[in-house]
């Protein structure tokens, strides 16, 4: 397995601000992903996050709301933009390792008011 | 922590008992399947994967049984632990894809 760290854990944000969530991996990983997880809700991918070139979004999510950046292997940051209350949820890391398995980061819990 | 799944079906058994969690699956092209328990204020946690040229696959006190004919993915869990409450996800890909496809999760409660 891998592990997986995110920053911050948790927020607590003003509506019109952004925040940038971190996610460190302790090896290198070839697929990365960001996923949200809304009160109540299950997960939704956001989008897959490509080392050295631009995130691929899913439908739904675009890159202005939900920029992401990938430096390298073991490190990539989501950004919300611009949010507003609808934008409270859990925010996700994860990492794909041997054989499809895919591992989640601990989340990021933002409240925006 | 922050609960997850505050609206989620709920499932409720006695300490010891076996627990049976169930998931209906939309693609038919799915050929990758997997179990993920979340706990409070946790991310995801693997369980046990299949794959659909298998139709049961068993770990430790787990098993996954697979039906694509009606496109059902079950989780079984032997002899049930206050350890294991939790909230239950099945999830899905296809073709070599990697990205998940969330079902609607379980909240799994275990009484004493």
């Amino acid at each position: 397995s891998a592990v997986i760290s995110q920053k911050p854990s948790r927020d607590i944000c003003q509506r019109g601000t952004s925040l940038t969530i971190q996610c460190q991996v302790d090896s290198q990983v070839t697929m990365m992903f960001w996923y949200r997880q809304q009160p109540g809700q299950s997960l939704t991918l956001i989008a897959t996050a490509n080392q050295g070139s631009e995130a691929t979004y899913e439908s739904g999510f675009v890159i202005d709301k939900f920029p992401i950046s990938r430096p390298n292997l073991t490190f990539s940051t989501l950004t919300v933009s611009n949010m507003s209350p609808e934008d409270s949820s859990i925010y996700l890391c994860s990492v794909v390792l041997d054989v499809n398995e895919q591992f989640f980061g601990p989340g990021t819990r933002l409240t925006v008011l | 922590g922050e609960s997850v799944g505050l609206h989620l079906p709920t499932l409720s058994v006695q300490e010891g008992d076996n627990s049976i969690i169930n998931c209906a699956y939309s693609n038919s092209a799915s050929d990758y399947f997997i179990w993920y328990k979340q706990e409070s204020g946790k991310g995801p946690q693997f369980i046990i994967d299949i794959r659909s040229n298998m139709d049961k696959r068993q770990g430790q006190r787990v098993t996954v049984l697979l039906n694509k004919t009606v496109k059902h993915l079950s989780l079984q869990i032997a002899a049930t632990q206050p350890g294991d409450s939790a909230v239950y996800f099945c999830a899905e890909t296809y073709q070599g894809a990697q990205k998940l496809v969330f079902g609607q999760g379980t909240r799994l409660t275990i009484n004493p």
